[in-house]
């Protein structure tokens, strides 16, 4: 069973709609990252929150917005999506800061399907 | 060059070959080092770290060069179970995030 739990699992959207994808994290960790996978592409880092903070954006458009009210939770708010933005999105968690040897621990994932 | 660069493969091999995969980086500064494992549709799992001196898990023994910046990861006697992509991970002191690299897949076949 995993630390790291998403949801939903799978989901289904127009290009009109709104929706968020959840991550939660029972690990005690700082760091939460948002990644995405595409069919047959390597994982690309979208965000990255390290003690609550946003440390990184890897120039995501604005159309996927991401949320850290606390260090167990995670949101990615997705509006206006566009066909090409349906993949896989990780979530996951790390201990943070710059302690070494912190490996990353990651949800099941969210598949997205934009219609 | 990129950051952590990967054979994509796929390596085919048959069961009970030994195999190896080498993973580069670029910054030499780099601390912490994984080899990651996905299956198909799957989130990534660690397969385990890599230590200064090497490190041996069963089958599987990794192995770090920083001289050359490279990490290496053995795989012998394969099993069908091991196909997967093998994702090599570095950690770039001062920052909170672990690089990926594209992968390397692996098909092991009867």
């Amino acid at each position: 069973e995993t630390g790291v739990t998403q949801t939903p699992r799978h989901l289904v959207m127009g290009m009109t709609n709104k929706k968020s994808l959840k991550c939660e994290q029972h690990l005690g960790h700082n760091a939460m990252y948002w990644y995405k996978q595409s069919a047959k592409k390597p994982l690309e880092l979208m965000f990255v929150y390290n003690f609550k903070e946003q440390t990184e954006n890897n120039s995501v458009p604005s159309r996927f917005s991401p949320e850290c009210p606390n260090s167990s939770h995670l949101f990615l708010h997705l509006h206006t999506l566009q066909p090409e933005d349906s993949a896989l999105y990780l979530c996951a968690s790390s201990q943070g800061g710059d302690r070494l040897n912190t490996e990353a621990f990651f949800g099941q994932g969210t598949r997205l399907t934009v219609v | 060059r990129k950051e952590v660069e990967q054979d994509p493969g796929p390596f085919n091999v048959p069961e009970g070959a030994t195999v190896a995969f080498n993973c580069t980086y670029s910054n030499s500064a780099s601390q912490s080092f994984f080899w990651y494992r996905q299956d198909c549709r799957k989130e990534p799992k660690l397969l385990m770290s890599v230590y200064s001196s090497g490190n041996e898990d069963g089958r599987f023994t990794a192995q770090l060069n920083r001289a050359s910046q490279y990490i290496s990861l053995l795989i012998r006697d394969s099993k069908l179970s091991d196909s997967a992509t093998y994702l090599c991970v570095v950690k770039r002191p001062g920052y909170s995030t672990l690089t990926f690299g594209k992968g390397t897949m692996l098909l092991v076949s009867p």
